[in-house]
């Protein structure tokens, strides 16, 4: 079955500490590839995606992501975090072809003073 | 360009009741999603219209129901609400059917007692 896991629900880091949130999938092709922020109470915003092309693909607010596949894996980095990056944090995929936009469970980070 | 306005932000209704809730899509999309988020989980597709017709839906019951009108706005539509109903009920356009860069609204808290 279609899945999208998100290992870690909660991760707490200290400020300026470098940021690695993981993200497996299970399709059976190269799906369409994302992550999403949500801050409390607030609707979600594109980070970054991936669709083909340079597997290292960066995005807004000093985040990046690879996509491996052999992994099935589609991690979020930043080398820096700012207590401004505190929130929650989704994984999504959708298959080429497919309007179903599938969302891990998400990973609510915690950025410690 | 004001981005994806969704109306009510929050909403209170009664089991049994019905509620609409509407959604305007950002400036040049013509696709409407709509997802349901329970509390501490990711989103979960609800259907997608385009064209004013529901395109693919996912693992709803018939309870919910949507439209599109001419102008690509949409309503969301539940009936005979059950307290698992109660969400936060996002709303994504995006300017073709493969949700390349879906746009979240910030979506409409529902509460059913």
């Amino acid at each position: 079955a279609q899945s999208v896991t998100q290992p870690d629900i909660h991760i707490t880091v200290s400020e300026g500490a470098s940021l690695e949130l993981r993200c497996n999938y299970s399709y059976g092709a190269t799906p369409y590839l994302f992550w999403y922020v949500q801050s409390p109470g607030q609707g979600l915003q594109l980070l970054l995606k991936y669709f083909s092309g340079d597997t290292l693909v960066q995005g807004i607010k000093g985040f990046e992501a690879e996509f491996k596949r052999s992994q099935s894996s589609f991690n979020l980095r930043k080398p820096s975090v700012h207590w401004s990056d505190a929130a929650e944090y989704f994984c999504a995929v959708v298959e080429d072809n497919n309007n179903d936009m599938r969302f891990g469970a998400g990973t609510r980070l915690t950025v410690k003073p | 360009d004001a981005g994806v306005t969704q109306s009510p932000t929050h909403l209170i209704k009664t089991r049994g009741q019905q509620v609409t809730l509407r959604c305007s899509p950002k400036s040049g999309h013509d696709t409407v999603s709509w997802y349901q988020q329970a509390l501490g989980q990711g989103p979960q597709f609800i259907f997608q219209y385009y064209e004013e017709e529901e395109r693919q839906r996912g693992n709803f019951p018939d309870r919910f129901s949507g439209h599109q009108f001419p102008n690509y706005s949409s309503e969301l539509n539940v009936n005979a609400l059950l307290l698992g109903d109660s969400a936060l009920y996002l709303c994504a356009s995006t300017k073709d059917r493969l949700n390349t860069e879906a746009f979240f609204g910030q979506g409409t808290r529902l509460t059913v007692v």
